[in-house]
């Protein structure tokens, strides 16, 4: 069984302040992708990044960056400088390479609200 | 642009009356996915499909029929909706999946949702 949980359920912080969303799984596959996605007040899911588990290296992209740590089963993603557009809901997600139809695990979500 | 969409956006219905959602994607993916997002539930998978007239069960795939004759399109079928079954869908495609053919391309990206209400 597949298992992504996101401890912080919700998080608020000043404009400008940095801020780590923590992310954590569980998995038996020794192939497997990890994903985040946002998901702002008006619904939508927006794909954020994937990394796959042979892959360590970390990504920055922008204000975004995330840490992947194998060794201890984690994924966060840190935002540098956080905007008011940022407020959102945030998702870490799970994918086994031996998962039918490509079936996402979703961890339960983390509210990030970004106060001006 | 490259797109999921997905109708209609917004729907109110009765117990009982069978609707359908439709959801098109514009890039060619293989794999398609309907997702349901339910508070305190998170989002959970109701049926995929691989691929033309290949698909499957997910979690919850209970009240719920899907059908996929054209690569492009993956409609949602409630034959007798119920109460149980208001929640936010959304469908989503990806071009291959976590140990597919062809390669490992399992993002997937997502529709704007339909919002389903039965009453």
């Amino acid at each position: 069984a597949q298992k992504v949980t996101q401890a912080q359920t919700e998080i608020s912080v000043v404009e400008k302040e940095d801020v780590t969303l923590d992310c954590v799984y569980e998995t038996r596959d020794t192939t497997y992708y990890l994903f985040w996605y946002k998901q702002p007040p008006s619904g939508e899911l927006v794909f954020l990044i994937r990394r796959n588990s042979f892959d360590e290296q970390n990504e920055i992209s922008g204000r975004y960056s995330w840490n992947f740590q194998k060794s201890t089963s984690s994924f966060n993603f840190t935002i540098t400088a956080s905007q008011v557009v940022d407020s959102a809901v945030y998702f870490c997600a799970l994918s086994g390479i031996n998962n039918a139809g490509n079936m996402l695990t979703f961890g339960g979500g983390t509210r990030l609200m970004v106060k001006p | 642009e490259a797109q999921v969409t997905q109708n209609p956006r917004y729907l109110i219905t009765v117990t009982g009356k069978k609707l359908t959602v439709t959801c098109s994607q514009n890039m060619n993916h293989e794999y398609m996915s309907w997702y349901r997002q339910d508070p305190g539930l998170g989002l959970r998978q109701i049926y995929y499909s691989m691929n033309v007239e290949v698909t499957d069960k997910g979690d919850v795939p209970e009240g719920y029929k899907v059908s996929r004759k054209e690569k492009r399109n993956f409609p949602l079928i409630l034959e007798s909706p119920s109460p149980n079954q208001t929640s936010l869908y959304f469908c989503a495609s990806s071009l291959g999946g976590a140990g597919g053919r062809i390669g490992p391309r399992p993002e997937q990206f997502f529709g704007p949702g339909t919002r389903l209400t039965v009453l």
